[in-house]
């Protein structure tokens, strides 16, 4: 059974930084990309950032390149976003998703990430 | 950005009618390797995302027939024939061609 477990939300200032985790199951998690997308409270789905499943290739919505650093550790199965310079409109759910093209068979269910002061 | 654009973004239905949700995309779909990567997802209150569509009209394993997708290059379409009340949710497409990927607005699907 294929199971994405994030972990690292929380409650961080503006202008602060937190790192999220996804710890993966069930699958080959080193043959799949994967990829993160938000939902800020009570508005649409957002992608955020995408990963290869060898990680040499990465990539970002424009409103969170040179912020987020999207990451991958395959001996622990493990995705990662490194998120640094947090705003409020980066208050959101973030979930983990397998895939990057065949993006979403997949979902975690979502760590909750609030910047506020 | 490839921008996705749905309508209606509010769809009253009636128990057993069917629905119709349409997406738009700014640019062409179909991806080099002659693919066209358009997926849908339903949303229902307070859960993750889950996919029902993927490369326009391919259904993920167990999703009820009733739900269907069509459509090519920049114009597609999510059918469900005989909408049910666990059908209530939002429901989203997206298009995984194009860097950055991106999201519909949205639709939202109501019993009337």
């Amino acid at each position: 059974e294929v199971q994405l477990l994030e972990s690292g939300g929380g409650l961080v200032q503006p202008g602060g930084s937190l790192r999220l985790s996804c710890a993966a199951s069930g699958f080959t998690f080193s043959s799949s990309g994967m990829s993160w997308v938000r939902q800020a409270p009570g508005k649409g789905l957002e992608w955020v950032s995408g990963i290869r499943g060898t990680a040499d290739s990465t990539y970002y919505a424009d409103s969170v390149k040179g912020r987020f650093t999207i990451s991958r550790d395959n001996s622990k199965n493990t995705l990662y976003l490194q998120m640094n310079s947090l705003s409020v409109e980066d208050t959101a759910i973030y979930y983990c998703a397998k895939g990057t093209v065949h993006l979403g068979d997949y979902w975690g269910q979502g760590t909750l990430v609030t910047v506020s002061s | 950005d490839v921008v996705m654009t749905q309508s209606p973004l509010s769809l009253p239905v009636t128990l057993g009618q069917p629905a119709s949700i349409s997406c738009r995309s700014s640019q062409s779909l179909v991806h080099s390797d002659g693919n066209t990567y358009l997926s849908w997802f339903q949303q229902r209150p307070g859960q993750s995302p889950r996919r029902l569509i993927y490369k326009v009209s391919d259904r993920d394993s167990g999703v009820p027939d009733r739900f269907s997708g069509s459509g090519s290059g920049t114009d597609f379409t999510l059918k469900i024939s005989r909408v049910e009340a666990e059908d209530v949710g939002v429901y989203y497409c997206m298009q995984g061609t194009h860097w950055p990927r991106t999201f519909g607005q949205g639709t939202k699907v109501e019993i009337k």
